[in-house]
């Protein structure tokens, strides 16, 4: 399976942007790029995913590069409740396959 | 209704015992599954079931045994179990759009039973 490489951790002043990266050099071309986040104490939580082009949603924007070896998941104003931990995840198109990289712990500062 | 349910939220329970965790949805999804998360590490996909038969087994040992009696539950029965099983078991769910559509499929999670094993 393809694999994801996140920075361990990243810090954030309030209501500044931030940009999360994700490389994933190793993708195939029907593999979707999928961010989920997960809250202290809950459950992993969908945030976005995208497959070539730059999505957006109400949550955060997700910028995938030309030759899809990486991406950035940015976040336009953080606030203390985007402190989690949060997960690029590379979901093949055939299976239920879903399988979690080391992630990223976000800590926004006040 | 977007949300997975699980109980119990905590449990405790002996090397000895029989206990099952529960898993629900109501969204219509065919793609249930069983996660294990250690403190600070990545969920670890154990079981996935599709339209209620198992299709994904990551080589979990025998005292988990997975069971999905219909396509809104799944369980999870716990037998013999040991100290180092205690962990974060998570739930989740996808429609389970087949082959060539999976990729784009979102999967929703429940918050987790926390299971302490002495």
């Amino acid at each position: 399976d393809a694999k994801t490489t996140q920075p361990n951790s990243m810090e954030s002043n309030e209501e500044e942007p931030v940009h999360l990266p994700c490389n994933h050099s190793t993708i195939s071309g029907t593999d979707y790029i999928h961010w989920y986040r997960q809250l202290p104490s809950q459950g992993p939580e969908y945030v976005i995913h995208g497959l070539t082009s730059n999505v957006n949603n109400r949550m955060a924007s997700l910028a995938i590069a030309e030759d899809r070896k990486s991406s950035t998941l940015i976040l336009h104003r953080a606030t203390l409740r985007d402190a989690a931990v949060y997960y690029c995840i590379l979901r093949r198109n055939t299976g239920n396959q879903f399988y979690f990289g080391t992630g990223t712990s976000l800590t926004v500062i006040p | 209704d977007t949300e997975v349910t699980q109980t119990p939220k905590h449990l405790v329970m002996g090397m000895t015992n029989k206990k099952s965790l529960k898993c629900e949805q109501h969204m219509g999804h065919r793609a249930m599954y069983w996660y294990k998360q250690k403190a600070k590490k990545p969920p670890e996909l154990m079981f996935v079931y599709s339209y209620e038969k198992l299709s994904i087994n990551e080589s979990v040992p025998s005292r988990f045994s997975p069971e999905c009696p219909n396509s809104s539950l799944l369980n999870l029965h716990l037998h013999a179990l040991q100290p180092e099983d205690s962990a974060l078991y998570l739930c989740a769910s996808s429609q389970d759009l087949g082959f060539g559509l999976a990729g784009g499929e979102t999967q929703y999670f429940g918050p987790g039973t926390r299971l302490l094993v002495l």
